[in-house]
């Protein structure tokens, strides 16, 4: 069974900093991961789409890497913004199951970019 | 292009009812997945429906069902309502065999329900 751990569960940091919000998962057999993007009480934003054979993507100061015979993605936020503020979610897509076994997420990472 | 809608926003029912929660899926869609998002949790898979037809399932009891329609807008059923399935419901749309990067998936707003 597929798990997702994303590592710290919160962050606080002063604006302007550059940052790494960590993502790990125990099958590294996957179509790909997909970072997102929640404000409180509201859906999904898909930040990264990172297909199983590539091994980054970048939008704008985002940029998150994958490895996965290692079973690690990592995203990238450079010079941090208020307006970054946000819970970020990691999920793979599971290649087990013929791809109908839905997304399966880690708990997040709850960041909080300091004016 | 019109995004992922979901309705109602908002819907507070008591142990035991039925509740009906719907989605309407991006333009160029043609499976949508539904997730359980409890509070401080991420999203937990329900099942996805692709061609009008359940073709993957999370860990969730019968009671959770579904549809999807010909126009591959889709309802998720809850029966027998229990004070744990108080939740933030997630409607994901995707375009598996057509529109989009393969994989990614589309999320709505959410409908927020409570149970008392």
């Amino acid at each position: 069974k597929q798990e997702v751990t994303q590592i710290p569960a919160a962050l606080s940091v002063p604006e302007g900093e550059n940052l790494v919000l960590n993502c790990s998962f125990t099958d590294s057999a996957i179509y790909n991961l997909q970072w997102f993007r929640q404000d409180p009480g509201k859906g999904l934003t898909s930040l990264l789409l990172i297909q199983s054979s590539q091994r980054e993507q970048t939008s704008g100061r985002l940029n998150a890497s994958l490895d996965k015979s290692s079973g690690r993605s990592t995203l990238y936020i450079a010079a941090s913004q208020p307006g970054d503020s946000a819970t970020y979610l990691c999920a793979v897509w599971a290649a087990s199951g013929g791809g109908a076994d839905g997304l399966t997420f880690g708990k997040g990472t709850h960041l909080i970019i300091q004016p | 292009e019109t995004g992922v809608t979901q309705s109602p926003t908002h819907l507070i029912k008591t142990r035991g009812q039925q509740v009906t929660l719907r989605c309407s899926s991006q333009s160029g869609h043609n499976t949508v997945s539904w997730y359980q998002q409890a509070l401080g949790q991420g999203p937990q898979f329900i099942f996805q429906y692709y061609r009008e037809e359940e073709n993957g399932r999370g860990n969730f009891p019968p009671r959770f069902s579904g549809l999807q329609f010909p126009n591959y807008s889709s309802e998720l059923n809850v029966n027998a309502l229990e004070l744990d399935d108080s939740a933030l419901y997630l409607c994901a749309s995707s375009g598996r065999y057509g529109a989009g990067p393969l994989g990614s998936q589309y999320f709505g707003p959410g409908t927020r329900l409570l149970v008392l």
